[in-house]
């Protein structure tokens, strides 16, 4: 099975400012999905990028991109500009292309502060 | 509706009960995953529906956990003889098609307490 590692339990950053989120992964497979998703306290989990493995171009969605590094796995989140709606847990995912794909792998999370 | 719903969103139950989850995913939406989530940890899969089959049930624990979709919409896991390990809040996600990129979507959780 593939594994998703978090190596950062926990992250804090100034209000205004810029802060990267870690992930690398292990798989044998050439194309794949790589998600980064928030939960707030709710424990919803919301969608914020994803990026499709055959694609070389880093996502962005407005204050979110990633740094997608293929030979290395490795998928990073940068948040810019931080606020402190930003405040949650992050979780990296992957999810094969193949007909394994049924499943998301997760990590276990990334709690970010954001201090004002 | 808007999104995926859960309910209940919070039950206690005492060990060797019963439990029953409901999903409501979002209308006309085809694949249906329940995932796990203990406390402390990421989500684990546990079960997936396209429509009213289940074609992968490899995450599901134990055979106390059963999950139906008899109808291809509602979706029902239940926990027989509950244990105090089962505690975690249990996620029930939704996507419009099968394909591999779409995006799920995810409810609030129904967080199990066994005491």
């Amino acid at each position: 099975a593939q594994t998703v590692t978090q190596s950062q339990p926990e992250m804090s950053v100034q209000e205004a400012e810029t802060v990267t989120l870690s992930c690398t992964y292990d798989t044998s497979e050439s194309d794949y999905y790589l998600f980064w998703y928030k939960q707030p306290p709710s424990r919803q989990m919301i969608l914020v990028i994803r990026q499709e493995a055959y694609k070389q171009q880093n996502a962005t969605e407005n204050r979110f991109s990633v740094n997608f590094q293929k030979a290395a796995k490795s998928f990073s989140l940068k948040i810019s500009d931080s606020q402190l709606g930003d405040a949650a847990m992050y979780f990296c995912a992957y999810r094969s292309s193949s007909n394994t794909g049924n499943q998301f792998y997760f990590g276990t999370g990334t709690s970010l502060t954001v201090i004002p | 509706g808007a999104g995926v719903s859960q309910s209940p969103r919070y039950k206690v139950a005492k060990r060797g009960q019963d439990v029953a989850l409901r999903c409501d995913p979002i209308s006309g939406h085809v694949s249906l995953f329940w995932y796990q989530q203990a406390l402390g940890q990421g989500p684990e899969f546990l079960t997936y529906f396209q429509n009213e089959a289940q074609l992968d049930k490899s995450g599901l624990p134990s055979d106390r956990f059963f999950a139906e979709r008899p109808e291809g919409s509602v979706s029902t896991l239940k926990i027989q003889r509950t244990q105090q390990e089962d505690s975690a809040v249990y996620l029930c996600a939704s996507s419009l098609t099968q394909g591999f990129g779409n995006t799920i979507y995810f409810g609030e959780g129904s967080w199990l307490t066994v005491v």
